[in-house]
């Protein structure tokens, strides 16, 4: 069955720290990944995506992920984090073989100032 | 871009009564709809896969009698909790694919929170 781990729960790190979190996918055929962020009381918004080329993705607000194919893995990383990246961040992933698009557990950011 | 209205925002309901939720697609066609639902500080679990013109697919463990799933147009699909307990409390979101095949393509309603009581 398609899954996703993200392996940190609860990230908390100080203004300018580098950040990264762990995903790793199980899954079938074409895999399409994702990260997207929740930041409190919003909705979900897409930082970034990858289909296929270039394994380093570049996103919004200096965020970036890498996709290794090897260990199945897409984390999510930032050099230097600010207060405002506060947030839960979640990993997904679609299948090809299912047309289902699924995330993983979360993970809780807590950036202290 | 495109833009998923999701209505209500927040509901509260007693216990045994329904409740229908809405989600739209503003300005694009959505053939196929999900809705997911997430407790508090947990990830999105998708509960039904919504296609316009057909039966709703259910995840395992979703009951669709329940969970009634209506995608009557191409802009509109409507997820009904039947007979709401209060286990039923969360926060649900829909998210409709602008492009068969092409999932680049999911835009996220803002979710609707519903309590029990």
């Amino acid at each position: 069955a398609q899954s996703v781990s993200q392996h940190n729960h609860h990230v908390i790190l100080s203004e300018a720290a580098s950040l990264e979190l762990g995903c790793n996918y199980s899954y079938g055929g074409t895999v399409n990944l994702f990260w997207y962020v929740q930041y409190p009381g919003q909705h979900l918004q897409l930082l970034l995506k990858y289909f296929s080329g270039d394994p380093l993705v570049k996103g919004i607000k200096g965020f970036e992920a890498e996709f290794i194919k090897s260990k199945f893995s897409f984390n999510l990383r930032k050099p230097s984090v600010q207060w405002s990246d506060t947030a839960e961040y979640f990993c997904a992933a679609h299948s090809s073989n299912t047309g289902k698009l699924i995330f993983g557990q979360g993970t809780t950011l807590q950036v202290k100032p | 871009g495109a833009v998923v209205s999701q209505h209500p925002s927040w509901v509260i309901c007693k216990s045994g009564t329904s409740v229908k939720i809405e989600c739209r697609s503003l300005d694009f066609q959505a053939t196929t709809m999900f809705w997911y639902r997430q407790f508090p500080k947990q990830s999105l679990m998708l509960m039904a896969t919504s296609n316009e013109g057909s039966k709703a697919t259910y995840e395992q463990g979703v009951e669709k009698d329940k969970f009634l799933i209506n995608h009557a147009s191409l802009t509109l699909s409507t997820l009904t909790v039947t007979s709401a307990h209060p286990e039923d409390s969360s926060f649900y979101i829909c998210s409709a694919h602008q492009s068969p095949g092409q999932p680049s393509g999911y835009t996220f309603g803002s979710g609707t929170r519903l309590t029990v009581v």
